[in-house]
């Protein structure tokens, strides 16, 4: 039972280049989340998509794009990478209810140069 | 202003300790409050989970809700090395979904 998974760990890209961070959850959840985590500011909401079929903008949108796949795939894409972008990427799952818990996988590190 | 505060330590305590851990935060309307544990390169993990105010107990964990002073606290009792972690607290509003809204987390380290 693998929980969350995301590919790539780590990825260095150049400034304009693109690329795609991938996410698959086995619990059956509804709900998947991506998150960024940077030093002294948490981790903070860019997209969430509460069922298969939508999605929506968190607190930092800009500059990212996602897809639902299907229930079990969450896809997280940057078009054109910038230094700004440099971070540590979180995708989570959860079910639909408010409050129920969050499962993280282990983080994508991007580095844009 | 963030909307929820938290000391990012580093906080370094004895083995055996008890600790405490704090979140303010500025929205009234908050329902839900969360504390995760997050080890080096790893995810959080859901450690402690409260709805409105009170108390509640796992094991050598406690959390605590003061809605009227906008305040959350985690304390860990008989602190074991293990408990090394980075701790972050998370709250949501009642019909908020689970979008989460994170503090910076706090760095323990328990030392032998």
């Amino acid at each position: 039972n693998a929980g969350v998974t995301q590919t790539p760990k780590f990825q260095v890209l150049k400034t304009g280049q693109s690329m795609t961070l991938q996410c698959a959850q086995d619990m059956n959840h509804n709900s998947m989340y991506w998150y960024r985590q940077d030093p002294g500011m948490g981790l903070r909401l860019i997209y969430y998509s509460a069922s298969e079929g939508t999605t929506d903008k968190g607190e930092v949108p800009n500059g990212y794009n996602v897809s639902r796949l299907n229930k079990r795939e969450f896809s997280l894409r940057l078009e054109s990478a910038a230094p700004s972008q440099t971070s540590v990427y979180f995708c989570a799952s959860s079910e639909v209810a408010t409050g129920s818990p969050l499962h993280f996988g282990n983080g994508t590190r991007l580095t844009v140069t | 202003q963030k909307e929820v505060e938290q000391d990012p330590g580093p906080l370094s305590v004895p083995e055996g300790a008890i600790v405490s851990l704090n979140c303010t935060y500025s929205n009234s309307a908050f329902q839900y409050f969360m504390w995760y544990r997050q080890y080096s390169r790893k995810g959080p993990e859901l450690l402690m989970y409260t709805y409105s105010s009170g108390n509640k107990e796992d094991g050598r964990f406690t959390a605590q809700v003061d809605k009227s002073s906008k305040y959350i606290s985690l304390f860990i009792r008989d602190s074991q090395p293990s408990d090394s972690a980075t701790y972050l607290c998370a709250m949501t509003l009642t019909g908020g979904g689970n979008k989460l809204t994170f503090g910076t987390g706090t760095q323990l380290k328990v030392e032998l």
